[in-house]
């Protein structure tokens, strides 16, 4: 079945340290995007890549970096500048321009420890 | 500025009632608005999409209707079941000029709990 991929579903990080967050799809989507969710709050967008090789930033990307090396593949990584990364992250995926087929991956928790 | 506003936050009702839950909108220029929903601890799932021609969607016991000169939105649950309970999520996409790739806007989500 077609599908996006989020692992791990639960993420430990300790002060200082970088960690990433894997996300997978086969659904053969152009764009991929990363969003933090926090209670009470909408999602925010941190970073999206329409195509491989290239990607830009949302509305709160800072203490965060992503790569597009796959069509497959767009890896979140926390670095130690995000100062409160405790958080639900989601990975999307769509066809293209436009938002068609959106799809949300399950989600990691990220907690700081 | 664009933002997408639910009421109720959260929702009580009994198991086999109805509810509807609201959204207002000031995005534009407006392309879509849609209704998630999101299992605690899960990613969401796509109920309904409407474009600015389209004033009522159904799925299921959901039933999605927009207004596009209030820019309001309302998803409306028939005969409510336990595993209703979770957060719905309403969305508007923007249209983002000469890149034609349109930003998501999400509101904050109301929480719902159906109780037997």
């Amino acid at each position: 079945d077609g599908g996006i991929t989020q692992s791990p579903k639960y993420l430990f990080r300790k002060e200082g340290q970088n960690v990433t967050l894997s996300c997978e799809q086969n659904l053969n989507h152009d764009a991929m995007y990363w969003y933090r969710q926090d209670p009470g709050q909408g999602l925010r967008l941190i970073y999206y890549s329409q195509i491989v090789n290239d990607f830009q930033k949302g509305d709160i990307a800072e203490g965060y970096s992503v790569s597009r090396e796959k069509k497959e593949s767009f890896p979140l990584t926390v670095t130690s500048a995000q100062k409160n990364p405790t958080a639900f992250y989601l990975c999307a995926s769509s066809m293209g321009a436009g938002n068609y087929g959106y799809t949300f991956g399950s989600g990691t928790r990220l907690t700081v420890v | 500025k664009n933002q997408v506003e639910q009421s109720p936050q959260s929702l009580i009702i009994l198991e086999g009632k109805n509810c509807t839950l609201q959204c207002n909108y000031t995005v534009s220029p407006f392309s879509n608005l849609r209704w998630y929903k999101q299992d605690t601890g899960r990613g969401p799932v796509s109920l309904t999409i409407m474009t600015f021609s389209e004033n009522t969607k159904s799925n299921g016991r959901y039933t999605a209707t927009l207004d596009a000169d209030t820019k309001q939105s309302s998803l409306h649950i028939t005969a409510s079941q336990l595993s209703d309970s979770a957060s719905y999520i309403c969305v508007v996409s923007a249209k983002s000029g000469s890149s034609n790739t349109g930003k998501l806007i999400f509101g904050q989500g109301t929480t719902l709990q159906v109780k037997p």
